[in-house]
C-alpha cells in the first residue's frame, strides 16, 4: 500500500492544453516535495511545499498543498513537449524516510 | 548533470550471484541515500548514511547491504540475486541528515538485470 497515491497513472494531451496531477493521502506531512523524471534519468526536485494551503508556482507549474496538509496537486499551464516525463510526489512525515507516490506519466504530443 | 556519479550504468548477471554498486556524492555533501525503482513497487527508499554512519533503514532487504566510505562514497551490494531484483538503483546525496529538509539530488541510476 502507497503511502501517497497519485492520479491519474497516465495522462496524454496535446500541446497547449493544461493537466491536473493529484497526490493523496491519509496521513499529514510537514512538507510534501514534486519531482520529475525523465527516461534514463533521475529524478529532479521541482518543488517542496510546507505549509497548509501554500501555492507555488513554477513558470507554467503551479504545486498547491492542502490545508490539512495530506494533498497536493500539480497544474501545468499550456503544456509543452518539454513536460512530458515521470512526475512523482514525494513526502516524509517525519523528515525520516522519503516516501514516494507511484508516479503520473505525463506525455504531451506536438 | 546533479553532480552525482554512479557506475555501472547497466549491469547484467544471474540469478544467485552478487553484486556491486557505487556511488559518488556531490562535492560537499554528506548524506548518501538509495532507492531501488521497478515498475510494480515505484520508487523506494532502501537506506541512508550520513558522513559514514548509516541513519535510516527502508525497505531493504537482508541480502543487500550498503556502507559509506571515509571519502564519503557509498558502495550497495546485492547477494543472492533473485529475478525480482531487476530495477533501477538510485543514489542521491544531500548536505544534510534530513530526508526532505535537505534537497536530494539524484545521480542517474544504474539498471541492474538478473537472467
Amino acid at each position: 500500500t502507497q503511502l501517497l497515491e497519485q492520479s491519474p497513472q497516465f495522462l496524454s494531451i496535446q500541446e497547449g492544453e493544461n493537466l491536473t496531477v493529484y497526490c493523496n493521502s491519509s496521513s499529514v506531512f510537514s512538507s510534501l516535495q514534486w519531482y520529475r523524471q525523465e527516461p534514463g534519468e533521475g529524478p529532479v526536485l521541482l518543488v517542496t511545499v510546507v505549509t497548509g494551503g501554500e501555492v507555488k508556482k513554477l513558470k507554467r507549474l503551479t504545486f498547491q498543498f492542502g490545508d490539512a496538509r495530506k494533498d497536493s496537486s500539480l497544474h501545468i499551464t499550456a503544456a509543452q513537449p518539454g513536460d512530458t516525463g515521470l512526475y512523482l510526489c514525494a513526502g516524509s512525515p517525519n523528515d525520516y524516510k522519503l516516501s514516494f507516490g507511484a508516479g503520473t506519466t505525463v506525455t504531451v504530443r506536438a | 548533470d546533479s553532480g552525482v556519479t554512479q557506475t555501472p550504468k547497466h549491469l547484467i548477471t544471474a540469478t544467485g550471484q552478487r553484486v556491486t554498486l557505487r556511488c559518488s556524492p556531490r562535492s560537499g555533501d554528506l548524506s548518501v541515500y538509495w532507492y531501488q525503482q521497478s515498475l510494480d513497487q515505484g520508487l523506494q527508499f532502501l537506506i541512508q548514511y550520513y558522513n559514514g554512519e548509516e541513519r535510516a533503514k527502508g525497505n531493504i532487504l537482508e541480502r543487500f547491504s550498503a556502507q559509506q566510505f571515509p571519502d564519503l562514497h557509498s558502495e550497495l551490494n546485492l547477494s543472492s540475486l533473485e529475478l525480482g531484483d531487476s530495477a533501477l538503483y538510485f543514489c542521491a546525496s544531500s548536505v544534510g541528515q534530513g530526508a526532505i529538509v535537505y534537497e536530494q539530488y539524484f545521480g542517474p541510476g544504474t539498471r541492474l538485470t538478473v537472467t
